[in-house]
């Protein structure tokens, strides 16, 4: 099987402007979850999409958003980027209690 | 709130040396607890897993790891480390029928040939 894919996987912006990551999940599996990962903070959870439906929510502003479609790809959102907002931002989609993670897209705000 | 600690920030070690590192986490209910691992330039990929049954389990290129509950902790050792395991680990938990990964700060190896 195909691993968790992700696109791009490398990003650069410009403070202000909104950005659109892609992930597409093991075939078969129904749940994806979003992370972001600094060398600051470690690895945060952003949110959990289940069957279109956001499950779970962690502690980021309204500015990172997300959403989930039919055939359980996910998309997140960030609008109004900020310098902060530079990270590798991770997908993992789960199956048996066990997330797999992608390879990540690496942003980078200027 | 949950949380887990790490607390080896960076070990060094020399190839063929024994390795334990430390993992705590905070939460009264029933975990799942998992060590990922990041080699440089990879993406994160799983070690190894406990959700119930023998505290000790096993996991990947020789990696173990025991989950002890009195202590809240579920550190990874490995006998006799190889240069390849220089990489990034992370021990994470998830409170049980959730998805949300908490993680350590991670543990950054460096195995010397």
């Amino acid at each position: 099987k195909a691993g968790v894919t992700q696109t791009p996987r490398y990003l650069i912006k410009t403070r202000g402007q909104q950005v659109t990551l892609s992930c597409s999940p093991i075939s078969g599996h129904r749940s994806v979850s979003w992370y972001q990962q600094t060398p600051g903070q470690g690895l945060q959870f952003l949110f959990e999409y289940f069957s279109e439906t956001q499950r779970n929510k962690g502690n980021f502003p309204g500015r990172f958003s997300g959403r989930q479609f039919s055939n359980s790809r996910s998309e997140m959102n960030v609008s109004t980027l900020e310098l902060g907002d530079s990270a590798l931002y991770l997908c993992a989609s789960r199956t048996q209690e066990t997330q797999y993670f992608g390879p990540g897209t690496r942003l980078l705000v200027l | 709130a949950q949380s887990v600690s790490q607390h080896n920030h960076h070990v060094i070690l020399s190839e063929a040396a024994s390795l334990e590192l430390g993992c705590n986490y905070s939460y009264g209910g029933t975990v799942n607890l998992f060590w990922y691992v990041q080699y440089p330039g990879q993406h994160l990929q799983l070690l190894l897993k406990y959700f119930s049954g023998d505290p000790l389990v096993k996991g990947i290129k020789g990696f173990e790891a025991e989950f002890i509950k009195s202590k809240f902790s579920f550190n990874l050792r490995k006998p006799s480390v190889q240069w390849s395991d220089t990489a990034e680990y992370f021990c994470a938990v998830n409170a049980y029928n959730t998805d949300k990964l908490i993680f350590g700060t991670g543990t950054r190896l460096q195995v010397f040939p």
